[in-house]
């Protein structure tokens, strides 16, 4: 799987949009960006995924650059809640025996919600 | 919403224990994984399991074995805990070969004295 690239930590005010960027510029072509996120003291929570189009649900949307090398994951209205480490990952879904079932997790973006 | 139970939340233990870590998901997923979590080092794969008496080594399975007798039930258990596996362990389940979204349990603090 590609390796990522995010930055250790951001700021965000309360209300406003928070962006939270990630570098895969070694993705291949049927490589997926995923997002997931770990607030405080609780195991990591999925909250987003896509190949190439951009993506929204309830929690983010997720902007994917036309080259693919890079993504946002973008939080609309950040709330103090959303304060958690934000992981970007980038993996497969072709089946290619067990090793396909690995997902790792980088060090992650902690982003912070200010009042 | 997919709930995936992991028996203690806080845990201690004496060196040269057996320790169990339990795992429980309620929706029948068939992918399992452990994972232990340590501060500047993210979270690394331990071991994980696709199928019932099915596992895998991820990256870190020494001093670790699981078992996996139900589908729903992953454990995993350190055969004589050392104080280097003092650790947060999180239990993690997800569905079919794709493994799109693992759903994550809140984890377990575990301090080997």
């Amino acid at each position: 799987d590609a390796k990522t690239t995010q930055p250790p930590s951001m700021d965000c005010a309360e209300g406003r949009a928070a962006n939270l960027p990630c570098n895969h510029s070694t993705i291949s072509g049927n490589e997926y960006v995923y997002w997931y996120r770990q607030i405080h003291s609780q195991g990591p929570q999925y909250i987003i995924h896509g190949l190439k189009n951009n993506e929204t649900n309830e929690m983010a949307s997720l902007i994917i650059t036309e080259d693919r090398k890079s993504s946002t994951l973008i939080l609309p209205h950040a709330t103090l809640r959303d304060t958690a480490v934000y992981y970007c990952i980038v993996r497969s879904h072709k089946y290619s025996g067990a090793g396909s079932y690995q997902l790792t997790f980088g060090k992650g973006t902690k982003l912070s919600v200010i009042p | 919403d997919v709930k995936v139970t992991q028996s203690s939340r806080y845990l201690v233990k004496r060196t040269g224990e057996k320790v169990f870590l339990e795992c429980v998901q309620d929706m029948d997923h068939e992918n399992m994984f452990w994972y232990r979590q340590d501060p500047g080092l993210g979270l690394r794969l331990i071991y994980f399991s696709y199928d019932v008496k099915m596992k895998e080594k991820g990256d870190i399975p020494e001093g670790y074995s699981v078992s996996r007798e139900k589908k729903e039930r992953f454990s995993l258990i350190l055969e004589s805990a050392s104080t280097n596996q003092t650790s947060m362990y999180l239990c993690a389940s997800s569905a079919g070969r794709v493994n799109e979204k693992l759903f994550f349990g809140s984890g377990t603090q575990l301090s080997v004295l």
